[in-house]
Formats: C-alpha cells, structure tokens, sequence
C-alpha cells in the first residue's frame, strides 16, 4: 500500500523559533494533502487542505500565517509553525489522498511531535 | 463539525467479536462512511468504507442501516493488538476532507 512519510518524527523549539514539518508520498504522487493537529487524548483536528501548486486551503480558527504550508511538488507538503509558542507543542499529522485500490482513501504519516519551550 | 457520534470507550474479550457503532444521521446520498483506528502516538490506518451496501475486508466487516443513518464496524475475532481509537468518517467523494468525531476507543481484554 501507499506509504507517506513524515520529518521529522520528533522536534523541540524555543518559543520564537519557526520549524518546518516535511510530509512525504514516498511510492506515489499526491495532488492533494492534508494537515492535521492533535492534541493528548484528543481526535484530530483538520487544519488546511494543501494542492500542489496553489495555495493551502485552511480551516476555519486556523490562522494561515501562522502555520505556512507549501506544496511545490507532488510528493513533497511542508507546515511551517511560524513563532512557535508553547500552546502550539501538538502532535502534527499529515495525509495524502490516493486511489491505490480502486477508491479514494487517505494515507497517513506517522506524525511528527511538536514541543515548544 | 463532525457528523457522526460513537460511544467514548467500550471493552471487548479477546477472540470475540467487537462491534462499534456509529450514527451518522445527517448523511447524505453522496456521502461514503470510512473507518480508520489509531493505535497510540500513530497516524490514523484506513479499516474500511462503504456507500449503502455491507462491506467485508481482511481486516473488518461494515454493516450500513438500510436509511445510511447508522453503520456498526465488525472485527470478527478481536486481538490485543486491535486496541485503538476507532474513528468513524462522513466525506464526500468531492472534496475527501475527514472531519473526525471523538472516536471509540476499544480495550481488548486478555
């Protein structure tokens, strides 16, 4: 099956810094990805739609400078948190929407989380 | 927000069968229910998805109300390792945005 990737698995900031999240269709193109936040025993929130080559489409509370995505190609999408501040230490999921076995389903990456001192 | 509600926790003995429901009684005729589990700290696996009909797969069986307001997911005979957080999804075959509920989250008992 597809497999998405995600770099990297673990980072710890200072409050101020910007970290940058790459997510990776490692066996297929990707024309549409998607970001998502998770906080501790909490679901997952969607947070921006991302299509290669136009900008982010993001979801309502969420604030686009803030977390900047770029989708330049079709197997690369980056979230950067922009000032990280420690509210934003959160788990951060990505998929990738692909039709693999005759349908549309999205693959997930493994997560990357996300602690801001 | 989401449009499907499940119970919070249930527990299953290992080796039997588990059944997790889910309402979804604001669906809508071009609308797909997925299924998806989050084994901890994991990004979300794909279980299953159906339109109207049931559905069997290796991993699971999906049972959809003849009125699509409500399925229940079947993993026929429950392991340990099947503990997770199981998500039910409404999406349309347009824009494939997964609004996940609160989820189930299944304990399988030695």
């Amino acid at each position: 099956g597809a497999v998405v990737s995600q770099h990297p698995s673990w980072v710890i900031c200072k409050s101020g810094t910007s970290v940058k999240i790459e997510c990776r269709s490692l066996d297929f193109q990707a024309t549409t990805m998607f970001w998502y936040r998770q906080f501790p025993k909490q679901s997952l929130m969607l947070m921006a739609t991302s299509n290669e080559g136009s900008k982010a489409t993001y979801e309502q509370g969420v604030e686009k400078d803030k977390f900047l995505i770029n989708h330049a190609s079709l197997t690369l999408s980056t979230l950067t948190v922009t000032s990280a501040h420690p509210e934003d230490s959160s788990f951060y999921i990505c998929s990738a929407r692909a039709r693999d076995r005759g349908f549309y389903e999205q693959y997930f990456g493994p997560g990357t989380r996300l602690t801001v001192t | 927000d989401a449009k499907t509600t499940q119970p919070p926790s249930m527990d299953c003995a290992e080796g039997r069968a588990a059944n997790l429901p889910c309402n979804h009684s604001t669906i809508s005729g071009n609308e797909y229910v997925y299924w998806y589990r989050q084994i901890h700290s994991q990004g979300p696996q794909y279980i299953i998805h159906g339109l109207k009909n049931n559905e069997t797969n290796e991993m699971a069986s999906l049972i959809i109300t003849e009125d699509r307001k409500s399925s229940t997911l079947i993993l026929p005979h429950a392991t340990l390792r099947d503990t997770a957080v199981y998500y039910c999804i409404v999406t349309t075959s347009g824009t494939y945005k997964y609004i996940f509920g609160t989820g189930t989250r299944l304990k399988v008992l030695a």
